[in-house]
C-alpha cells in the first residue's frame, strides 16, 4: 500500500542553519507529493506541493524536488528562523479522492 | 476570509457518552474529509464525503459516523465513545476530488475520553 516515511525528530537548529527533513514514499502509480506544516495550536497548512517528476515545489524559502528515481521528497531551507518553529508532514496523494497518506511528522525547533 | 471551522476545540467526556464534532467550510468545496492525529502515527482518514448524501470509510473508521446533509458541514459522530479515541481530530475540504487542489484544514479538535 501507500505509505510516507520522514525523519524522526526534533530537530534543533540555531537560526540562519541550512535545514534539510528527509521524506521517502512508496506508492501506486503516480502520486502528488505534499509538504504540510503545523504551527503550535493550529491546523494544517500546505506548504508546497509537487505533481509530477522533477517538479520542485517551493514557497516561503523551502523547497522540495519530486525524485522519482529515489522516491523521495526532501524538504530543505537555506536559512532558518525562529518563526519555522513548528510541526512538518510529508504527504501524498494516489489514485484520486484527495485522501492523503502522512508521514509521522517532524518537529522543527529554531533557537536565536 | 475562507476558513474551516471546528468546534469544540476542546473536550473531555467520558466513556459511553455520545459526543458530535462539528465542521463547516465556507467555501462551497464539494470534498470533505476527517483526520485524527496521534503521536507517531502522524494524521489518518477516519471518513470523507464527495458531496452531500455520499460518504465513505477512510482508514480507520471504526467507532465513528458522519453525515453529509448539506454542502458546508460534515459533523463527526462518536455514539459510544471509548480512550483509544483520545486524539486530535482534524477536518478538512477541498475543491472536487483532484489530487492536486489543496486541501483546508481546521484548526483541530482534541478530544479526551476518561
Amino acid at each position: 500500500g501507500n505509505s510516507v516515511t520522514q525523519m524522526e525528530g526534533p530537530v534543533t537548529l540555531s537560526e540562519e542553519a541550512f535545514l534539510t527533513i528527509n521524506c521517502t514514499y512508496t506508492a501506486t502509480g503516480y502520486p502528488s507529493l505534499f509538504w504540510y506544516v503545523q504551527y503550535p495550536g493550529e491546523g494544517l497548512q500546505l506548504l508546497l506541493k509537487a505533481t509530477k517528476a522533477d517538479d520542485k515545489g517551493s514557497n516561503k524559502g523551502f523547497e522540495a524536488t519530486y525524485r522519482k528515481e529515489t522516491t523521495s521528497f526532501h524538504l530543505e531551507k537555506g536559512s532558518v528562523q525562529v518563526s519555522d518553529s513548528a510541526v512538518y508532514f510529508c504527504a501524498l496523494i494516489s489514485g484520486g479522492y484527495n485522501k492523503l497518506i502522512f508521514g509521522a511528522g517532524t518537529r522543527l525547533a529554531v533557537h536565536p | 476570509e475562507a476558513q474551516v471551522t471546528q468546534n469544540p476545540r476542546y473536550l473531555i467526556t467520558v466513556t459511553g457518552k455520545k459526543l458530535t464534532v462539528t465542521c463547516s467550510q465556507n467555501m462551497n468545496h464539494e470534498y470533505m474529509s476527517w483526520y485524527r492525529q496521534d503521536p507517531g502515527l502522524g494524521l489518518r482518514q477516519i471518513y470523507y464525503s464527495m458531496n452531500v448524501e455520499v460518504t465513505d470509510k477512510g482508514d480507520v473508521p471504526e467507532g465513528y459516523k458522519v453525515s453529509r446533509k448539506e454542502k458546508r458541514n460534515f459533523p463527526l459522530i462518536l455514539e459510544s465513545p471509548s480512550p483509544n479515541q483520545t486524539s486530535l481530530y482534524f477536518c478538512a475540504s477541498s475543491d472536487g476530488s483532484y489530487s492536486n487542489q489543496p486541501q483546508h484544514f481546521g484548526d483541530g479538535t482534541r478530544l479526551s475520553i476518561l
